[in-house]
Formats: C-alpha cells, sequence, structure tokens
C-alpha cells in the first residue's frame, strides 16, 4: 500500500492560466474526496467521487473548477482562468469499506 | 455533523504524554468522532476514531466520555515529531448513512512539543 498521491506537490501560474492536478488514491479505493486549504484554515470539501460517478460537489466549486475521475481510479482537479484567490494547498483523500478518509500530500498552488 | 470545540493551542513537554481536548456536545447517536493532524506543509492524517467505546491503536488513545459529550486525545510519550495541527471531527460514517459524507475540519489544535 503505496497510500495517496498528488502530483505535481507545487505548482506556480499566472492568473488566468489553467492548471490541471492529479491524484492517484489507495489501490481498491473506490472514494475519492478532493478538499481545498487556504492559509490558517482547516481543509474544506470541494467534491466527492465514488468510483467514476461524481456524486457531490461543494458550492466551493466554482464553475471554473471541474473533477474527473475516468475510470474510477485516478482523478484529475483542472481550475481554469485562475484567480489569485485559488492559491491554496489542494488535497485529495481516498476511503474504502471503513469509510475512513487518507489523504495524499497535497498539490500547492501559487496564483501570481 | 456536530460541532466540536478545541483549544486553538496547547504545549507539551517531550516524553510526557499529551492530552487533547474535544467538546462535541451536540453529537448524535450515530456520530463518530474522528482525529486527524497535519504536520506543517503536509497533508492530514488519520489517527483514530471511535463511536462510544475508549480506542486505543500504535498511535495513540481515545478517551470517549460516556454521554459522548466530549472526548479526549492522547500521545502517551510525545515526541517532538508529534508538533501538528490536531482536528477532531464529528461525522456519520459513510457506510451506516448510504452515502459518504465528507470530513468537516475545524480550526483544529495547535499543539507544541517542547524540548
Amino acid at each position: 500500500d503505496t497510500g495517496v498521491s498528488q502530483d505535481p506537490r507545487h505548482k506556480i501560474t499566472k492568473r488566468g492560466q489553467n492548471v490541471t492536478f492529479r491524484c492517484d488514491p489507495i489501490s481498491e479505493h473506490n472514494r475519492l474526496y478532493w478538499y481545498r486549504q487556504t492559509l490558517g484554515q482547516g481543509p474544506e470539501f470541494l467534491t466527492y467521487f465514488q468510483n467514476e460517478a461524481q456524486l457531490e460537489k461543494s458550492r466551493l466549486l466554482s464553475d471554473r473548477f471541474s473533477a474527473e475521475r475516468p475510470k474510477g481510479s485516478f482523478s484529475t482537479l483542472e481550475i481554469q482562468r485562475t484567480e489569485q484567490g485559488d492559491s491554496a494547498m489542494y488535497l485529495c483523500a481516498s476511503s474504502y469499506l471503513t469509510d475512513t478518509q487518507y489523504f495524499g500530500p497535497g498539490t500547492r498552488l501559487t496564483v501570481l | 455533523d456536530a460541532k466540536t470545540t478545541q483549544p486553538p493551542s496547547m504545549d507539551c513537554a517531550e516524553g510526557r504524554a499529551a492530552n487533547l481536548p474535544c467538546n462535541h456536545s451536540t453529537i448524535s447517536g450515530n456520530e463518530y468522532v474522528y482525529w486527524y493532524r497535519q504536520i506543517h506543509s503536509q497533508g492530514p492524517q488519520y489517527i483514530i476514531h471511535g463511536l462510544k467505546n475508549n480506542e486505543t491503536n500504535e498511535m495513540a488513545s481515545l478517551i470517549i466520555t460516556e454521554d459522548r459529550k466530549s472526548s479526549t486525545l492522547i500521545l502517551p510519550h510525545a515526541t517532538l515529531r508529534d508538533t501538528a495541527v490536531y482536528y477532531c471531527i464529528v461525522r456519520v460514517a459513510g457506510y451506516i448513512s448510504g452515502s459518504a459524507r465528507q470530513l468537516t475540519f475545524g480550526s483544529g489544535t495547535q499543539l507544541t512539543v517542547l524540548p
């Protein structure tokens, strides 16, 4: 069990650019979550997948954000037309039968 | 999910037990207490969870009061590497509710282990 992995670990981009992050969950975990964490705050839920189906989305997930999990394994989170307010740590977590969520190391996004 | 209240910060001497309190006075009968911690610039790390019985694993012990309105996370022999923000979260387990439930993080307790 190699744990949840995320790529890249750090991303610096200019305002208006698009960015995409990848999350690889723990093998056989059918549930995958995305969270966002800004400085000094706890993580906030963005969206959730069960297998390939996106079942829940937070109001924080504006129309510039889109997430996919095409084959029920890895997931991608894309932010279009990035804004400085998108600067944050983006965290991925996965779970299975016990529903205990295990987190990856996160992707830190800086929008200049 | 019920709300939780934690002190914003605590100090603990290295080698001593760290006792982190959490109040969850509005907890429901089917809600679990979960503890996670987050070391600076890393993802949250699962520690332990429980429903009403005390729980222990290789990382920590969780003591839940009989009325379930509060709990204490105990790190028996704190080390410098235990310095982190500790989050107490109350939620219905997904496999009970029939739908997965996201974790709602509060501000947590910043535990600083002092040498």
